[in-house]
């Protein structure tokens, strides 16, 4: 049973850093990994989508990187603003054909 | 257009009502997804339909029943809920490959309270 874990559970920086935000899954037979932002109360936007052949996808200050073969994701927030608090979710699909939520990363930029 | 549509937004009912979620896509996406998501913890797969057909079912009681009219259109029917199924319901869509499978794009979710 696929089991993901994000580390940290929160964290709180001052605008203008860079940071990295992890995941780990259990099993590496996955198909690709999704990274998500959550804003509270709201539906999930979808940052970055890597395939299981890729090592690393960017979009814009998001870099995303994956190593299956040691089942672990990071996700890179260059330059970090007020506008890039929320919730942080990493999702790796699966064989069964899910993807599986990791419990997430709760992020705070300060002014 | 990578717009997933729900309504309503927000539903309160009480446990002896029926009533109905609804999602719509237009992207051309042949897979379509439930999710109920409790406060502080991540979304959990109920459903998931390809083609219109039912191919995931994780287990969910009875009193959610859902359906997919056609390829743009997911409903979730919901009877003689219990105050425990008070939660966000997000709808999601996405390419549908067989095993391979492309983004998933979630709507923006129905707040349900069920007194």
């Amino acid at each position: 049973k696929q089991e993901v874990t994000q580390i940290p559970a929160a964290l709180s920086v001052p605008e203008g850093e860079n940071l990295v935000l992890n995941c780990s899954f259990t099993d590496s037979a996955i198909y690709n990994l999704q990274w998500f932002r959550q804003d509270p109360g709201k539906g999930l936007t979808s940052l970055l989508l890597i395939q299981s052949s890729q090592r690393e996808q960017t979009s814009g200050r998001l870099n995303a990187s994956l190593d299956k073969s040691s089942g672990r994701s990071t996700l890179y927030i260059a330059a970090s603003q007020p506008g890039d608090s929320a919730t942080y979710l990493c999702a790796p699909y699966n064989q069964g054909g899910k993807l599986i939520f990791g419990q997430g990363t709760e992020l705070s930029v300060k002014p | 257009d990578t717009e997933v549509t729900q309504t309503p937004k927000h539903l309160v009912m009480g446990m002896t009502n029926k009533k109905s979620l609804k999602c719509e896509q237009h992207m051309g996406h042949r897979a379509m997804y439930w999710y109920k998501q409790k406060a502080k913890k991540p979304p959990e797969l109920m459903f998931v339909y390809s083609y219109e057909k039912l191919s995931i079912n994780e287990s969910v009681p009875s009193r959610f029943s859902p359906e997919c009219p056609n390829s743009s259109l997911l409903n979730l029917h919901l009877h003689a809920l219990q105050p425990e199924d008070s939660a966000l319901y997000l709808c999601a869509s996405s390419q549908d490959r067989g095993f391979y499978q492309e983004t998933q794009y979630f709507g923006p979710g129905t707040r349900l309270l069920v007194l």
